[in-house]
């Protein structure tokens, strides 16, 4: 069953906004991941953030975790028309096997 | 580094037909895992394994066999396809289980007609 769910599921952004993408779960998580998927390609991992942290930052992206409403948001800071794939977050629930559950994405199109 | 590869990008199956799809990975990861992506439904576990000789069912296991009988590759068997099958296959792979991101091959695009 999926453990996340990513709101909004499309979002449509002009070159240089910034984009907001949000990822709810369920259960108690050991860490929640971000990737991203171009068209027709495999996920690429993003970023990373353990349940003990509440940001991380890498390059244009800014994640942070409230462990206490269990979401998370991903924002991609100046985003160029290079940003357009679909995002999704995936969780390792505390207690569990280990293996990534993943949300059904949010599909991001930024426009030059 | 190849990364994690797959075989085939593409296949077009008949109901009852069996295949093989392949996945290797030249990272000495000693987890890998299979997923199938339907439209708006994101990625389901198949099967995993935490190494070679040990498998495990995922979320979504029933119609697949999988096996590792080495570090490098993870074979997916669909033993007789159905339309149902009818996805997106991901392999991936990645050092351990928990707090280790997941590196993913390429997919391939199975029709079953």
């Amino acid at each position: 069953s999926q453990q996340g769910e990513e709101d909004p599921q499309a979002l449509s952004i002009q070159e240089g906004e910034n984009a907001t993408m949000n990822c709810s779960y369920k259960t108690s998580i050991n860490n929640l991941q971000w990737y991203r998927q171009n068209s027709g390609r495999g996920l690429v991992h993003l970023i990373l953030i353990r349940s003990n942290e509440r940001e991380k930052h890498s390059g244009r992206l800014r994640v942070t975790l409230d462990t206490s409403k269990k979401s998370s948001s991903l924002l991609i800071t100046a985003s160029r028309a290079a940003d357009t794939a679909s995002y999704f977050c995936a969780t390792v629930g505390k207690g569990s096997q280990g293996n990534l559950i993943f949300g059904k994405g949010t599909k991001l199109s930024v426009k030059p | 580094n190849a990364g994690v590869t797959q075989t085939p990008k593409f296949q077009v199956l008949k109901t009852g037909q069996s295949m093989t799809l392949q996945c290797a990975q030249d990272m000495n990861h000693e987890y890998m895992s299979w997923y199938r992506q339907d439209p708006g439904m994101g990625l389901r576990l198949i099967h995993y394994s935490v190494g070679a000789g040990i498998t495990d069912q995922g979320e979504v296991p029933n119609g697949y066999n999988v096996s590792r009988s080495t570090t490098e590759d993870f074979p997916l068997r669909l033993l007789s396809a159905a339309p149902s099958q009818t996805s997106v296959y991901f392999c991936a792979s990645s050092q351990g289980l928990f707090v280790n991101e997941q590196f993913f091959g390429p997919g391939t695009r199975l029709t079953v007609l």
